[in-house]
């Protein structure tokens, strides 16, 4: 069982906006950053959002992300097939010496 | 280009051994903290350990403490996983990432910004 908690599953038609939740708890999202990751399938993952809402260069501004207290948000606007993939949240958790954690991952299918 | 390229991995037998390596090029490896990060077949993303620039720092998740020890040679721009007592649970592609600092004093921020594309360990009698 994954620290932050997503959906496991996510879909939306090409064109739409979708967004996949992370939860988490004081010593992870609620006193640390949130950065995202995609993993395209049999890929390794790529940086999509780090401190909660900043894109690296060469994402596309379709993507966001936020945070409130100890949850966070990433939201995919203008939906496209190439977008399917699998998404995972992260944050460094303050607990038992430090370590990163991750969620468990939300598939998300373009319909 | 920045590049991180893992090798190591291959079939083992429960409770054998493996040492994987991660070669790093195109930026200043000593100047960055590293990570391994493991994914179990058809599950999701699992950090395993950190290890801070200059090896000062190390952290292992629960799961691998006191089984395997990370460690680096700067000079050789590289970074190690040697892997003991290894169990059919330990079965995952490894990744070795970068890790980047952001922010200002009082206020940094990490976020692991370069994977490489991993290596296959199978734990299998």
């Amino acid at each position: 069982q994954s620290v932050l908690t997503q959906p496991p599953s996510a879909s939306g038609t090409p064109g739409q906006r979708v967004t996949i939740s992370c939860s988490g708890s004081s010593s992870n999202i609620g006193s640390n950053t949130v950065n995202w990751y995609q993993q395209l399938p049999g890929t390794a993952p790529k940086l999509l959002i780090y401190s909660n809402n900043q894109r690296p260069s060469g994402v596309p501004d379709r993507f966001s992300g936020s945070k409130s207290g100890t949850s966070a948000s990433l939201a995919i606007s203008g939906l496209q097939s190439e977008d399917e993939a699998d998404y995972y949240c992260a944050a460094w958790d303050d607990s038992l010496n430090g370590r990163w954690v991750f969620g468990g991952g939300t598939k998300l299918t373009v319909l | 280009e920045v590049q991180l390229v893992e090798s190591g991995g291959g079939l083992v037998q429960p409770g054998g051994s493996l040492r994987l390596s991660c070669a790093a090029s195109g930026f200043t490896f000593s100047s960055y903290s590293m990570n391994w990060v493991r994914q179990a077949p058809g599950k999701g993303l699992e950090w395993v350990s950190y290890i801070s620039s200059s090896s000062s720092t190390i952290y292992y998740a629960d799961s691998v403490k006191g089984r395997f020890t990370i460690s680096r040679d700067n000079a050789k721009n590289s970074l190690y996983l040697q892997m003991n007592s290894l169990r059919a649970e330990d079965t995952a592609v490894y990744y070795c990432a970068r890790e980047k600092k952001g922010g200002s004093w009082n206020d940094y921020y990490y976020y692991m910004d370069v994977w490489g594309k991993g290596t296959t360990v199978t734990v299998s009698s």
